[in-house]
Order: structure tokens, then C-alpha cells, then sequence
């Protein structure tokens, strides 16, 4: 079975704290991604990446950076947290071909006070 | 323009019964995929179904198919023969472009009643 694992159901910061979610997969895949999700509004990408140390923006990438230096990790960075990132962050992987669906990890809870 | 919209927010149907999720896109990329993930209270996100630009024929699996109406840019989700384990939000999604970008919609919550 695929697996997907994140550092943390929950988490609470305080604001201006610097926040790191950790993603790790366990099945060789090559692409990676970290939405929010926020009542109403769906699933929203933050960030994807394709490949090792490869990156590309999503929708909303603006207050967040990542960073994926093994093939199974992919961390998302809240450089300064603030109280409108509070948020559920789902990490999901797939694989690189048409018929991929994702996979995704169980979820962190965040909390910006 | 939204790449994914579901309009329904809240669906109600009777135990047993078919109920219909309406899913339509936006995409000019002639190859692109399209999925739907169930979503229960718990949080965890699960694949149900999957459908290519190019398939000719509707996705099926086991109680869940796909309408594919290409022209019209709609992929309905159809659950057949309703159960109450079935409650859950349901998110239509479109993979496209050269990364295998994905996009979802705002999700449908469906109340099945006993």
C-alpha cells in the first residue's frame, strides 16, 4: 500500500513563527504536492514539485516555500506564519504518467494564534 | 476562469437510491485526466474513479461511474444504489498540463438519509 506520511495531525504556532511541515511517501513517486484546504473553497496547490530539488508554484504560493532534496520528502515552509494560514494542509504524491492519481497523507491541522 | 466547478455545495439522497454529483472544467489541453475523491469526516482522502480525455467509453467501479460528456466539459459523478456510509464530501478533480498539475473543486457534501 501506498503510503504517505505527515509530521503532524495538529500543530499550534504562535504568529511570526517559522513552521515546517514534513511529507514523506514511501513509493518512489515522482511528484509531490502540498495544498490548504479551507471550508468553501476546496483543495487550493500551494506548491508541487516534479522531481528532486524541481519546484513549481500553485495558486497560492505566496507566504509559503518548500523544499525537496530526497525523492520521498517534501517540505512545505511557513517562513512567518500568520493568523490567515491557519489551515488544514494535505500532502499528497503520484506518479509521473497520465492515469497517476494522487495519494495523499492524513493531514496537519494548523493553528496560527 | 475556475478549472474545476461543482455547484451542488449540499446533496441530500434517500438510502438506496442513484444521486449525480455535477463536476464541469476548463481546460485547451488536449490531454487531461479526470478524477473524483471521497472525502469522510475522518479527513483522509480516497480515490474513487478515474477518467482520460481520450477513453471513449465511462468510467466504472463497482457502485461509481463516471458521465464523460467531452463536449459539454462535464464529468458527473453517479454513485448507484445510495448507502449511509456513503456521506462524505466529494471532490471532483482535473490533472493537466506538462507536471501533472492538479486542480480540485470546492467539493460537494452529500447527506445520505436513512
Amino acid at each position: 500500500d501506498v503510503k504517505v506520511t505527515q509530521s503532524s495531525r495538529y500543530l499550534v504556532k504562535r504568529t511570526g513563527e517559522k513552521v515546517f511541515l514534513e511529507c514523506v511517501q514511501d513509493m518512489d513517486h515522482e511528484n509531490m504536492f502540498w495544498y490548504r484546504q479551507d471550508p468553501g473553497l476546496g483543495l487550493r496547490l500551494i506548491y508541487f514539485s516534479y522531481d528532486v530539488k524541481m519546484k513549481e508554484k500553485g495558486d497560492i504560493p505566496e507566504g509559503y516555500s518548500v523544499s525537496r532534496e530526497k525523492k520521498e520528502r517534501f517540505s512545505l515552509i511557513l517562513e512567518s506564519a500568520s493568523t490567515n494560514q491557519t489551515s488544514m494542509y494535505l500532502c499528497a504524491s503520484s506518479e509521473d504518467r497520465e492515469t497517476g492519481e494522487q495519494y495523499f497523507g492524513p493531514g496537519t491541522r494548523l493553528t496560527v494564534t | 476562469a475556475q478549472k474545476i466547478t461543482q455547484t451542488q455545495p449540499g446533496m441530500f439522497v434517500q438510502e438506496k437510491e442513484a444521486v449525480t454529483l455535477d463536476c464541469t472544467y476548463d481546460t485547451s489541453d488536449p490531454s487531461y485526466g479526470l478524477f473524483w475523491y471521497k472525502q469522510p469526516s475522518s479527513g483522509e482522502m480516497i480515490f474513487l474513479i478515474y477518467q482520460g480525455s481520450y477513453d471513449q467509453q465511462n468510467a466504472t467501479e463497482g457502485r461509481y461511474s463516471l458521465n464523460f460528456q467531452k463536449a459539454r466539459k462535464s464529468a458527473n459523478l453517479v454513485i448507484s444504489a445510495s448507502q449511509l456510509g456513503d456521506s462524505a464530501m466529494y471532490f471532483c478533480a482535473m490533472r493537466e498540463g506538462r507536471f501533472n498539475k492538479f486542480y480540485f473543486g470546492s467539493g460537494t457534501k452529500l447527506n445520505v438519509k436513512p
